[in-house]
């Protein structure tokens, strides 16, 4: 069966700190990988996302960058984080279109940008 | 451009009662849908989903729901809830290509 893990779960980072989470996905190969980000009370809120190595897609414009080294790991990263960049943010995978795209989600990481 | 609705910002029902959460989305065509349901500080998990052909879909721990096109609604239910249900749910939907669109959530507070 297909796995998802993203780490780490929790951080604190100072202002201008870079960031960077990853995640990775077992069980599958070549699925598009998704970064959203939840802020507190709010809905999910589509960052980036990935058909395959290399292949990236925003769908914000923002101080964030995503990239694919390898088929089944996705990476979310910063130079230097904001205040606003706090939230909690979700890896996703999902595979083939005609499934749906059905979205499979990992377990969260929070950031806290101080 | 397609939208989803979720009109119920928080719920709360004793335990035991049956539950609607309420879901309206926007769209020329039927998309899919989907429910999540999210748990403090979790990931969002699957509950059900539906593309086609029967209206009624059935999903995991006891949840369903119910495709009504001329309402654009796809409501989800449960007969009786558990205070293990409390938690955050979550509508999307999704018309075919990568991106899928989110409601806004509506956290299920379960009273004893």
């Amino acid at each position: 069966s297909q796995t998802i893990h993203q780490w780490p779960a929790t951080l604190v980072q100072p202002v201008g700190s870079p960031l960077s989470l990853e995640c990775t996905v077992e069980g599958t190969s070549n699925p598009n990988l998704y970064w959203y980000r939840q802020a507190a009370g709010r809905g999910l809120q589509l960052l980036f996302y990935s058909v395959g190595i290399g292949q990236i897609s925003s769908e914000v414009p923002q101080n964030l960058s995503a990239s694919r080294p390898q088929d089944r790991q996705f990476i979310l990263s910063s130079k230097k984080l904001l205040l606003s960049d706090s939230g909690f943010y979700l890896c996703a995978w999902s595979g083939s279109l005609s499934s749906g795209n059905t979205i499979y989600f990992g377990e969260g990481s929070w950031l806290t940008v101080v | 451009a397609q939208s989803v609705t979720q009109p119920d910002i928080h719920i709360t029902v004793s335990e035991g009662a049956s539950l609607e959460l309420r879901c309206n989305y926007s769209y020329g065509a039927t998309p899919y849908l989907f429910w999540y349901v999210q748990s403090p500080g979790q990931g969002l998990q699957l509950l059900l989903k539906y593309f086609s052909g029967d209206t009624l879909v059935q999903g995991i721990k006891g949840f369903e729901a119910e495709f009504k096109r001329s309402q654009s609604s796809f409501n989800l239910r449960k007969p009786s809830v558990h205070w293990s249900d409390a938690a955050e749910y979550f509508c999307a939907v999704n018309t075919g290509g990568f991106k899928t669109i989110f409601g806004a959530g509506t956290r299920l507070f379960v009273k004893a």
